[in-house]
């Protein structure tokens, strides 16, 4: 596609509810990021694909944040149990090669947990 | 660890004015900086990316610079217009000891440029 697509928008849940957020790279972009941002801030680093794998998941807050990218594109992160806490702005951004450096985000998520 | 601040953290000018954004990193070991624009309720525009080697870039009206050594990167307008109006932000990128590498972001500086 011709930029970053993030589904869904927006997202309304209940504390405790699971939640799939999903991010569909720039066409042939091999690297993939998940950024979350809360209100006020800037983007805090979660996890890093590169290809399939993911090479850097030192950002995921807990063990309830998992991500998935099985076939080297479109990619899932997934939030168990959800907490108020969570409530952010989940930004997914892909690059054509990791180290162009040159990174280009979607429009983000809204995770909101009631 | 690596910290990003940007001063200031909002910044008001009338219309037709130069302005200055800056932005100061505590670790000068980044492979590059990238400067982005956010409008409310939107995801990151990538603006000016500035490799570790490199002193500046400059693309239409926007102008950045980077010290390395100091640790400080300047975001200059120029001309500033009502449609300028928005977050901008700074990131640095590191090479992680994994070998990945990921983007380390300020705050931002909220601008609004008054017509």
């Amino acid at each position: 596609g011709a930029g970053v697509s993030q589904t869904p928008s927006n997202k309304v849940t209940e504390k405790g509810k699971y939640v799939e957020l999903r991010c569909d790279p720039i066409s042939g972009h091999t690297a993939l990021y998940w950024y979350r941002q809360s209100l006020g801030q800037g983007p805090e680093f979660l996890i890093y694909f590169q290809g399939t794998g993911a090479a850097d998941d030192s950002g995921l807050p807990n063990d309830r944040f998992f991500a998935v990218r099985p076939e080297g594109s479109v990619s899932t992160l997934k939030i168990q149990r959800t907490e108020r806490g969570d409530s952010a702005v989940y930004l997914c951004a892909s690059s054509l090669i990791a180290d162009t450096g040159e990174l280009f985000f979607g429009e983000g998520s809204r995770l909101t947990v009631l | 660890k690596q910290e990003v601040t940007q001063i200031p953290a909002a910044l008001s000018v009338p219309e037709g004015e130069n302005l200055v954004l800056n932005c100061s990193f505590t670790d000068s070991a980044i492979y590059n900086l990238q400067w982005f624009r956010q409008d409310p309720g939107k995801g990151l525009t990538s603006l000016l990316l500035i490799q570790s080697s490199q002193r500046e870039q400059t693309s239409g009206r926007l102008n950045a610079s980077l010290d390395k050594s100091s640790g400080r990167s300047t975001l200059y307008i120029a001309a500033s217009q009502p449609g300028d109006s928005a977050t901008y932000l700074c990131a640095v990128g590191l090479i992680t000891q994994g070998g990945s590498e990921k983007l380390v972001f300020g705050k931002g500086t909220k601008l609004t440029v008054n017509p």
